[in-house]
């Protein structure tokens, strides 16, 4: 299935590095989602945009820096990340209707990230 | 309190068992309802939705009480294949919660 790819598959990095995670939706959805899920946790919405502007951003730190240039594509920037970061970070897209309502989501393989 | 409770596990149940999987929310204006589907080290994936009149697809059947706030999940006649970790998945206003999840494993 390639409704929503993710790229890298795996990661790992420093505490001083700089990466980028890349979410792409082939669905036409107008939604976007990055979701963190660690072990045992459920999983944390951190980022939601619809129409490419970003309507929620649930108390994450700024070394997480999200963009989306247009609704089929999203980034998640990470700079000086901490080790309690490592997780499984996982994009999803939706179609939001206009009444507020909202089809499910599909969810990209996600990405595994360590941080040493 | 969490969003939304599930009863972690694990079960698990022999080959042809029925098992039934609760799941309680704490936000009475939530509009829609999930049951997600995700095995070892992969994505989440729909199962399926929950409507306030009950459904069925196949061998699961998920069922709504808004009054209890309360939503299960049975699924019949197990399969080896129906080894994973059901998500009870509760959304409003585009804000979807997710549970942490029930572990099924079933044995031969």
């Amino acid at each position: 299935e390639t409704g929503v790819t993710q790229t890298p598959r795996h990661l790992v990095m420093g505490m001083t590095n700089k990466k980028s995670l890349k979410c792409e939706q082939h669905l036409g959805h107008n939604a976007m989602y990055w979701y963190k899920q660690s072990a045992k946790k459920p999983l944390e919405l951190m980022f939601v945009y619809n129409f490419k502007e970003q309507t929620e951003n649930n108390s994450v730190p700024s070394r997480f820096s999200p963009e989306c240039p247009n609704s089929s594509h999203l980034f998640l920037h990470l700079h000086t990340l901490q080790p309690e970061d490592s997780a499984l970070y996982l994009c999803a897209s939706s179609q939001v209707r206009g009444t507020g309502g909202m089809e499910t989501q599909y969810f990209g393989p996600g990405t595994r990230l360590l941080v040493l | 309190r969490k969003e939304v409770e599930q009863d972690p596990g694990p079960f698990n149940v022999p080959e042809g068992a029925t098992v039934a999987f609760n799941c309680t929310y704490s936000n009475s204006a939530s509009q829609s309802f999930f049951w997600y589907r995700q095995d070892c080290r992969k994505e989440p994936k729909l199962l399926m939705s929950v409507y306030s009149s009950g459904n069925e697809d196949g061998r699961f059947t998920a069922q709504l009480n808004r009054a209890s706030q309360y939503i299960s999940l049975l699924i019949r006649d197990s399969k080896l294949s129906d080894s994973a970790t059901y998500l009870c998945v509760v959304n409003r206003a585009n804000d979807m919660r997710f549970g942490a999840g029930t572990r099924l494993t079933v044995k031969p």
